[in-house]
């Protein structure tokens, strides 16, 4: 079955204390985003990447990292979490950089005390 | 700037009842327009891509349609399991790897 999928599904963590989270993708696709979605403010893109090792801020970059050594994988790399932080988070991917709708995973909760 | 607005917030609808929502958007130069539905604690589902104005797209009791200032998203004689939130995102012409989401329309339908 085609989809994304992203590990942990919930998380809950304290100020400050590293995390990863996961997120593969079984279709060969090249494109793949994080965004996180707040109340009210929607889905708002963090970083995105157009290929293995070609990553790029979206509008919400501050405070993440991500990599993208595998065409598959794209984790989100949370290296000093602070309460702001706590929110939905969706990885999603998409064939291309210029074609095509994004796929997304099934989202993970994060909440930063 | 980039933007996408979203109306009304939140809609009740009786089942049969039909509607539209709203999404208005202002991008230097629009690639796509995108509808998604979202399930609640699911991720956005795909439903739709429109590429000019004049365009429109149906799928069983949706039909989006697209100007150049404005998408709606028709739902004809709606039925409860139509209910979910309907997203609505803007993709630019001059920088295809950004897409800008709107906050959602969450859409109840009553039996």
């Amino acid at each position: 079955e085609a989809q994304v999928t992203q590990n942990p599904r919930y998380l809950i963590t304290v100020t400050g204390k590293k995390l990863t989270v996961t997120c593969s993708q079984n279709m060969n696709h090249e494109y793949m985003s994080w965004y996180r979605q707040d109340p009210g403010l929607g889905l708002r893109q963090i970083y995105y990447s157009m290929n293995v090792e070609v990553t790029d801020k979206g509008d919400v970059p501050e405070g993440y990292k991500v990599s993208r050594k595998e065409k598959r994988n794209f984790p989100l790399i949370l290296e000093s979490p602070s309460p702001n932080q706590t929110s939905l988070y969706f990885c999603a991917s998409r064939p291309g950089t210029g074609v095509g709708e994004q796929y997304f995973g099934p989202g993970t909760r994060l909440t930063v005390t | 700037e980039d933007q996408v607005t979203q109306s009304p917030e939140a809609l009740r609808l009786q089942e049969g009842e039909s509607s539209s929502l709203n999404c208005s958007y202002t991008v230097s130069g629009l690639r796509g327009l995108f509808w998604y539905r979202q399930d609640p604690g699911k991720g956005p589902e795909f439903l739709f891509t429109l590429y000019s104005a004049g365009e429109e797209k149906e799928k069983e009791r949706l039909k989006a349609t697209l100007t150049k200032k404005e998408s709606f998203l028709h739902i004809t004689a709606p039925k409860p399991e139509d209910s979910a939130t309907y997203l609505c995102a803007v993709q630019n012409q001059g920088d295809f790897n950004k897409f800008y989401f709107g906050s959602g329309t969450k859409l109840n339908v009553k039996p």
